[in-house]
């Protein structure tokens, strides 16, 4: 059964520092990977998709890596701003989870000005 | 381009009571996907129609069904509403696949009174 953890649940850093979310999952038969952001009470944002053939995917100020082997995504933001204070969700579709995204529980990003 | 819209956005029941919740996905695509989003469980997967067809469901129990029009508006109900079922319902929509970028509506908050 695959599972999705995310570490740290809660993260709080001054603006301007670069940081780094993390992601884990069991089961390495993905088709890809997806970071979501979600602002309190709203819906969930894309950011990324990584294809699991895929090592890397940029957007802005916004890294992410894939790792499959070992099970391993990062979400790298360079030099934060307040306005990236959310909760970041990354999420999985398995191959042999019945074709669905397995989340995680997300990681509570606040950027203090 | 819309995105994709979630009506109504607040709901208030009663146990027992019934409830049907609306999706209009991103024009051009056919996938919808709906998830229940709590505190205590996260974010999970309901269940996945294209072209008109369940494709996928998850774990939840009969009292939730949903369907889906030949305009790929989406549509589900909960009969017998439980405590346990208020959540923020969310809907994704994708071009073909749960494999492409899911786009995320707002989500409807379902409070059960």
């Amino acid at each position: 059964k695959q599972e999705v953890t995310q570490i740290p649940a809660a993260l709080s850093v001054p603006e301007g520092e670069n940081l780094v979310l993390n992601c884990s999952f069991t089961d390495s038969a993905i088709y890809n990977l997806q970071w979501f952001r979600q602002d309190p009470g709203k819906g969930l944002t894309s950011l990324l998709l990584i294809q699991s053939s895929q090592r890397e995917q940029t957007s802005g100020r916004l890294n992410a890596s894939l790792d499959k082997s070992s099970g391993r995504s990062t979400l790298y933001i360079a030099a934060s701003q307040p306005g990236d204070s959310a909760t970041y969700l990354c999420a999985v579709f398995s191959y042999n989870q019945g074709g669905k995204l397995i989340f995680g529980q997300g990681t509570e990003l606040s950027v203090k000005p | 381009k819309a995105g994709v819209t979630q009506t109504p956005r607040y709901l208030i029941k009663t146990r027992g009571q019934q409830v049907t919740l609306s999706c209009s996905p991103i024009s051009g695509h056919r996938s919808v996907s709906w998830y229940q989003q709590t505190p205590g469980q996260g974010l999970q997967f309901l269940f996945e129609y294209f072209s008109e067809t369940q494709r996928n469901k998850g774990n939840f129990p009969g009292r939730f069904s949903g369907r889906q029009f030949s305009n790929s508006r989406s549509e589900m109900n909960v009969s017998t509403l439980e405590l346990g079922d208020s959540a923020l319902y969310l809907c994704a929509s994708s071009v073909t696949t749960g494999t492409d970028t899911q786009y995320f509506g707002p989500g409807t908050r379902l409070t059960v009174l």
